[in-house]
């Protein structure tokens, strides 16, 4: 499986665009882009996956380079409560279960 | 709710005590997971399961961990002989099959063990 690479923190302003950057310079064509967030004492959340469009629902949006190599996740509308550490995820289709976590973002958002 | 239920939500117990952790996932999800986060580290994969059974054990630490999972729904992941290097929290995931679509997670039991 693909591995990211990701910025340690982030801070973003309350009601502002938060824009998390991935890379994933060695993810093959049969891989896809996962990002979950972790509230603290929580399990992790799904937001969003992606193989080659960008994509968008009710909690963000991704957008994936044409090259694949890299992708954003974005909250349009940052609140307090998307404060968490943010974990973008490469893997394949057929073994999809082996999800290789990294140590994520951790974003914070300030009022 | 409908979501992914563990179970219990904090258990402490004695080195050298076995422990069962129990996990409920979403109604009609054939694929479950489990995980173990230790403290600020990501997810470490434990195993998976596509209804009863379970094709990959691989991420299983050691012999003193096992789960089962029946009627293609609830999960119990045991753990003999605790040892204090198990103390983490548990994470249970359900998926409608395998392939792309993506995991739900529970609320993890955090085991601590004295």
């Amino acid at each position: 499986d693909a591995k990211t690479t990701q910025p340690t923190s982030m801070d973003c302003a309350e009601g502002r665009a938060a824009n998390l950057p991935c890379n994933h310079s060695t993810i093959s064509g049969n891989e896809y882009v996962y990002w979950y967030r972790q509230i603290h004492s929580q399990g992790p959340q799904y937001i969003i996956h992606g193989l080659k469009n960008n994509e968008t629902n009710e909690m963000a949006s991704l957008i994936i380079t044409e090259d694949r190599k890299s992708s954003t996740l974005i909250l349009p509308h940052a609140t307090l409560r998307d404060t968490a550490v943010y974990y973008c995820i490469v893997s394949p289709p057929k073994s999809n279960y082996q999800l290789i976590w990294g140590a994520g973002t951790k974003l914070i958002i300030k009022p | 709710g409908a979501g992914v239920s563990q179970s219990p939500s904090n258990k402490v117990t004695e080195k050298g005590k076995d422990v069962e952790l129990r996990c409920d996932p979403i109604s009609g999800h054939t694929a479950l997971y489990w995980y173990r986060q230790s403290l600020g580290q990501g997810l470490e994969f434990l195993i998976y399961f596509q209804g009863n059974s379970a094709p990959d054990k691989s991420g299983l630490p050691s012999d003193r961990f096992s789960a089962e999972r029946t009627g293609g729904s609830v999960s119990t992941l045991t753990i003999q002989r605790t040892q204090q290097e198990d103390s983490a929290v548990y994470l249970c995931a359900s998926s409608p099959d395998r392939g792309y679509q993506p995991q739900h997670f529970g609320d993890g039991t955090r085991l601590s063990i004295l």
